[in-house]
């Protein structure tokens, strides 16, 4: 099974900043990687589908780079509707495994 | 736009079987040859475990983790797949999830989720 670990496990950022948060993957899976945003009370949202491409409606804000083990998701102008939990997933090999997760907060 | 929507008991016994049904609507659960019907499951303020998909053809793969205790099917006159998870215990209760696997490897339709309690 590929583990996805997921850095830092909380973030506290201010509005207007550039926020990265990182993955990681426990052998190398290319640009098989998907990102998620998960608000309190919903289902995951898709943002980010082979380690780069937003999913449909995502705003541009939002962008993906890595290949390989290492991976990144960059929010460039973080909003406060941003404030979320966010999960990394691997689609390289059965089972599909998730990281544990990022959690933005307001500083 | 597709949507998917849970329903099932919130409630289970210990040692008894856990049992969801994942209703489609937007879309037949049978088109589109790159669509694999998941089960998600979040323990309580965890992170995303995937339990299995199953085909609409019927064809499962599901978590080496789990694999001895779930059953998966699906109802395409119904537009509807199952979960079955057997056994169960504390340990099984989460937030448990229907969506859309694509082949590309995304999850792009999610139900709302249900919270699923195993007590006696």
């Amino acid at each position: 099974e590929i583990v996805m670990t997921q850095s830092p496990a909380t973030l506290s950022v201010s509005p207007g900043e550039r926020t990265t948060l990182s993955c990681r993957a426990s052998q190398n899976i290319g640009s098989n990687l998907a990102w998620y945003q998960q608000k309190p009370g919903q289902a995951p949202r898709l943002l980010i589908f082979a380690a780069s491409t937003r999913a449909t409606g995502i705003p541009a804000r939002f962008s993906g780079s890595g290949s390989g083990t290492d991976f990144t998701l960059t929010i460039s102008s973080l909003q406060s509707e941003d404030i979320a939990v966010y999960y990394c997933q691997q689609y390289k090999n059965w089972p599909l495994t998730f990281g544990g997760g990022t959690k933005l907060e307001i500083k | 736009q597709v949507h998917l929507q849970e329903s099932g008991p919130g409630l289970v016994k210990p040692s008894q079987t856990l049992s969801l049904t994942c209703t489609v609507s937007g879309g037949a659960i049978s088109s589109g040859d790159d669509s694999y019907w998941s089960w998600i499951r979040q323990h309580p303020g965890k992170g995303l475990e995937w339990i299995g998909y199953i085909y609409h053809t019927g064809g499962s793969y599901y978590n080496p983790s789990l694999k001895s205790r779930v059953v998966m099917s699906v109802d395409t006159s119904k537009n509807q797949f199952s979960l079955k998870l057997s056994s169960v215990t504390a340990a099984d209760t989460a937030v448990y999830y229907c969506a859309r696997y694509l082949h590309d490897g995304s999850f792009d339709y999610w139900g709302q989720g249900t919270l699923v309690t195993v007590s006696s």
